[in-house]
């Protein structure tokens, strides 16, 4: 009964390849979310989708990609990893896109780069 | 430029004290204010909200201030307990910007 679930949990992978991260909520949220949380424990904004539409796309580098194949769903596609990718991944969601719910966060994606 | 300012250090206090963890946000216009705690190897977990025209909100042994002129939140946990032991996040909104800016946290240390 997990409300938002990540897969896998741990990553780790060679320079250059590509991987994917899926990320599920069963709370029928409508708004889904992916931060990126660095070595300093610093959490960044990535991308937004709301009902299946982007609305928010930081100055993430092309090599990242979402997609969202319904509301409950946002994955998140890396080509050409990097050294400098390695972080943890947090996908959220939230109700809507009205600032007074909080989030729900996922349990995290650990990314090691090699 | 734009910074949320939490502090680095650790916070150690005793058990059954009050601890009190500060926010600080500079070039910033949040509409909402919220607080995170986050376990290591887990995601953070959402705690109390409060809105620029609110002072003040509570929840049980929680109790977060909001003063916009200080540009500044007040996060208290009272009696506390070794089980709140944690990193806590803050986190701005501004008004219609569909995303939560966050602090890079403080540790909480609370000692039996």
């Amino acid at each position: 009964d997990t409300a938002v679930s990540q897969t896998p949990k741990y990553l780790v992978t060679q320079m250059g390849n590509d991987k994917s991260i899926k990320c599920e909520q069963n709370l029928g949220h409508d708004t889904m979310y992916w931060y990126k949380q660095d070595s300093k424990k610093f959490l960044k904004i990535m991308f937004s989708y709301n009902n299946k539409e982007l609305i928010i796309n930081e100055t993430v580098p092309n090599r990242f990609s979402p997609k969202s194949p319904d509301k409950a769903h946002l994955n998140l596609h890396i080509n050409s990893l990097e050294l400098g990718d390695s972080a943890v991944y947090f996908c959220a969601s939230r109700k809507g896109t009205r600032e007074e719910y909080g989030y729900t966060f996922g349990s995290g994606t650990r990314l090691t780069v090699v | 430029s734009q910074k949320i300012e939490q502090n680095s250090e650790a916070l150690n206090i005793q058990e059954g004290k009050t601890a009190t963890l500060t926010c600080n946000y500079t070039n910033y216009s949040p509409a909402y204010l919220q607080w995170y705690r986050q376990d290591p190897g887990r995601g953070p977990v959402f705690l109390l909200l409060i809105r620029e025209n609110e002072k003040e909100k509570r929840k049980e042994r929680l109790k977060v201030t909001f003063d916009t002129t200080l540009k500044q939140s007040l996060f208290h946990i009272t009696a506390s307990q070794p089980a709140d032991s944690a990193t806590y996040l803050c986190a701005l909104e501004m008004d219609s910007s569909y995303k939560l800016i966050f602090g890079s946290g403080t540790r909480l240390l609370v000692r039996p």
